[in-house]
């Protein structure tokens, strides 16, 4: 499996700010997902970032409140934008190794 | 309706005991399904694929009925460090993951 590695780990951001979050791998990988996990909630996806192309977005989810990068086969960013408390979350990059799919460790952020 | 749904638990169960989870998924078109772990403050691990002819893995089982659409993990022989949620998962399309609301095990000494 992948070796996947995330700053910050956590993190606690005044409303109104925003964080980039990073997303490291140790191996190359071309499918790289961003998921968002709510307190007490399961996990849902924000968007598909695959190297080379614009970040694809679920419903619900806008470039301009989450802008992602994703320069090379081994690197993503995520930025959450202008927060607000309902952002507080952890935030977790997972990539396609195989055909199974491997998780961060997540960024933990608090707003307030 | 959710697209994974899972009974939320919890299951509180003695060490040693066989506990079984279940999951109903909702389209029928889905090819790829899968059981995570995650422990608290953690981020999900995969413990298992799930195939359609049924696979094992030690004391886990995992089962796929598609006719039904309901995938099960059957683990035997509970450990204490069996316990955390479970979380049943459905590949859609292009690899994107979708969630059930995950399952609580607590296995008790």
């Amino acid at each position: 499996s992948a070796v996947i590695s995330q700053k910050p780990s956590r993190d606690i951001c005044q409303r109104g700010t925003s964080l980039t979050i990073q997303c490291q791998v140790d191996s190359q990988v071309t499918m790289m997902f961003w998921y968002r996990q709510q307190p007490g909630q399961s996990l849902t996806l924000i968007a598909t970032a695959n190297q080379g192309s614009e970040a694809t977005y679920e419903s619900g989810f806008v470039i301009d409140k989450f802008p992602i990068s994703r320069p090379n086969l081994t690197f993503s960013t995520l930025t959450v934008s202008n927060m607000s408390p309902e952002d507080s979350s952890i935030y977790l990059c997972s990539v396609v190794y195989g055909y199974e799919q491997y998780f961060g460790p997540g960024t933990r952020l608090t707003v307030t | 309706r959710k697209e994974v749904e899972q009974d939320p638990g919890p299951f509180n169960v003695p060490e040693g005991a066989t506990v079984a989870f279940n999951c109903t998924y909702s389209n029928s078109a889905s090819q790829s399904f899968f059981w995570y772990r995650q422990d608290c403050r953690k981020e999900p691990k995969l413990l298992m694929s799930v195939y359609s002819s049924g696979n094992e893995d030690g004391r886990f089982t995992a089962q796929l009925n598609r006719a039904s659409q309901y995938i099960s993990l059957l683990i035997r022989d509970s450990k204490l460090s069996d316990s955390a949620t479970y979380l049943c998962v459905v590949m859609g399309s292009s690899y994107k993951l979708i969630f059930g609301s995950g399952t609580r095990l607590l296995v008790r000494p």
